[in-house]
């Protein structure tokens, strides 16, 4: 158990929704990171937050966006969802820069 | 452009000998380095990391090498153990952008 957790486990939507995932990182961990995994692609970098601050952006799409809230943790928004979108999402912590990023154990997305 | 390379996608070992897992990088930005073991639809799980001012990086049955001339590293595990069984990633980042870029990974596989 790395300490972050994620819900939903799963979800099941359809295309053209909207759907939130939500993550709580590790205790004592500001920096917030999550990361897609697709069938034909590798872990994929999507934003990071540091202490309820956008700190940097992959390769995120305008549909998607992100915080993180004075508690720490953080919500995933993917809106006008289509089926491309379906995908493993996971949310990894760390305590700041030059620490491991440690994962939670992910949100399975499928869009109908 | 594949940042992070893993040219091994499998690799068998015996139980008790030793397994050494594979990684090429190309950025020479990258100071940061991780490897992490993944079990299908969990998340990955870190198991260590190095920074570039080091070579060599042990913990347990975990040996981590880093030749920043050829941009290579290696994770060693010693002795093998069934329960190593798992699609082991590399991962690498830099100080100034903490966003991980992962290999394609190698599937281990340990034969009792």
């Amino acid at each position: 158990d790395s300490g972050v957790t994620q819900t939903p486990k799963h979800l099941i939507t359809a295309t053209g929704q909207r759907v939130t995932l939500r993550c709580s990182p590790r205790s004592g961990d500001l920096s917030v990171y999550w990361y897609q995994q697709s069938l034909d692609q590798g872990l994929q970098f999507l934003i990071q937050y540091y202490n309820g601050e956008e700190r940097a952006k992959g390769n995120i799409l305008e549909r998607f966006s992100a915080q993180q809230f004075p508690d720490l943790h953080s919500e995933l928004n993917l809106s006008s969802l289509e089926l491309g979108d379906s995908a493993l999402y996971f949310c990894a912590s760390s305590v700041d820069r030059g620490n491991p990023q440690y994962f939670g154990p992910g949100t399975r997305l499928t869009v109908l | 452009d594949q940042q992070v390379k893993q040219n091994s996608p499998s690799l068998s070992v015996q139980e008790g000998r030793i397994s050494i897992l594979n990684c090429d990088y190309t950025n020479s930005m990258f100071d940061y380095f991780l490897w992490y073991k993944k079990y299908p639809a969990e998340g990955p799980t870190f198991l260590i990391s190095i920074s570039s001012i080091k070579d060599k990086n042990e913990d347990g049955r975990f040996t981590v090498f880093l030749n920043k001339s050829a941009k290579h590293l290696s994770l060693h595990i010693v002795p093998s153990q069934p329960g190593d069984s798992a699609v082991y990633f590399c991962a690498a980042s830099n100080f100034g952008n903490e966003k991980l870029t992962f290999g394609t990974g190698t599937r281990l596989t340990i034969i009792p």
